[in-house]
């Protein structure tokens, strides 16, 4: 199906260990998105990217690792889990520059470090 | 750097109350500004406001933007159960290059019966 997915939906991991989560679009969109959404903080920006191979730090880059090799995938990788990163993750993506600002959301992964 | 707060945070009415939605924001450079629902997953896209005073609407909710004050609202009229969710509010700084977008805290709606 069309559309923007995410993998694993659920994960729960140990402190210390690397996880990556997933995220994959069908619709060619140039520009990719990690945001973390935790009470009381909204939705706020870990990484993005631009195009293929082309990344930029967002809000709160700390700890996470991206990715992008080909333009419909963007993983996100937490190279050493810590109890702070329990959180909803989401991936979005947009058309890109001089296309609508609307981005689109995968349906989210919920991550508990224990 | 840039800043987007809505108020209140949370808010609890009855079914069939009107509710008014804040959104201020602090942006070096505007583009515009977007809404979005959120029920038990990912969040949806409302509106997306460029323009002052231009009202958008659809149905029961509509949208209108201040750039002179910097603000936007958001209105829902005549609530139902399935309006409660928490709506996001997001502006897009004019960057070149860079099609990020700033999410305000959001405001946890409840409608309740």
């Amino acid at each position: 199906d069309a559309g923007i997915t995410q993998s694993p939906r659920y994960k729960i991991t140990e402190t210390g260990r690397q996880v990556t989560l997933m995220c994959h679009q069908t619709w060619s969109h140039s520009y990719m998105f990690w945001y973390r959404q935790d009470l009381g903080h909204g939705l706020r920006l870990i990484y993005y990217s631009a195009a293929a191979d082309i990344t930029d730090k967002g809000e709160v880059p700390d700890g996470y690792v991206v990715s992008r090799s080909k333009t419909e995938n963007f993983p996100l990788t937490l190279e050493s889990a810590t109890r702070s990163q329990t959180s909803v993750y989401f991936c979005a993506s947009n058309r890109g520059a001089g296309g609508p600002s609307e981005q689109f959301f995968g349906p989210g992964t919920r991550l508990t470090v224990l | 750097e840039d800043k987007v707060v809505q108020s209140p945070l949370s808010l609890v009415v009855h079914e069939g109350d009107t509710v008014t939605l804040n959104c201020s924001y602090e942006v070096t450079n505007f583009r515009s500004l977007l809404w979005y629902k959120q029920e038990k997953k990912a969040p949806t896209f409302l509106f997306m406001l460029t323009s002052s005073g231009i009202e958008k609407k659809s149905g029961r909710l509509s949208s209108i933007l201040d750039k002179k004050e910097l603000f936007s609202i958001l209105n829902i009229t005549a609530t139902q159960t399935g309006d409660s969710a928490i709506y996001l509010c997001a502006v897009e700084p004019l960057i070149q290059g860079a099609q990020k977008l700033v999410f305000g805290q959001g405001t946890r709606l409840t409608i309740n019966p």
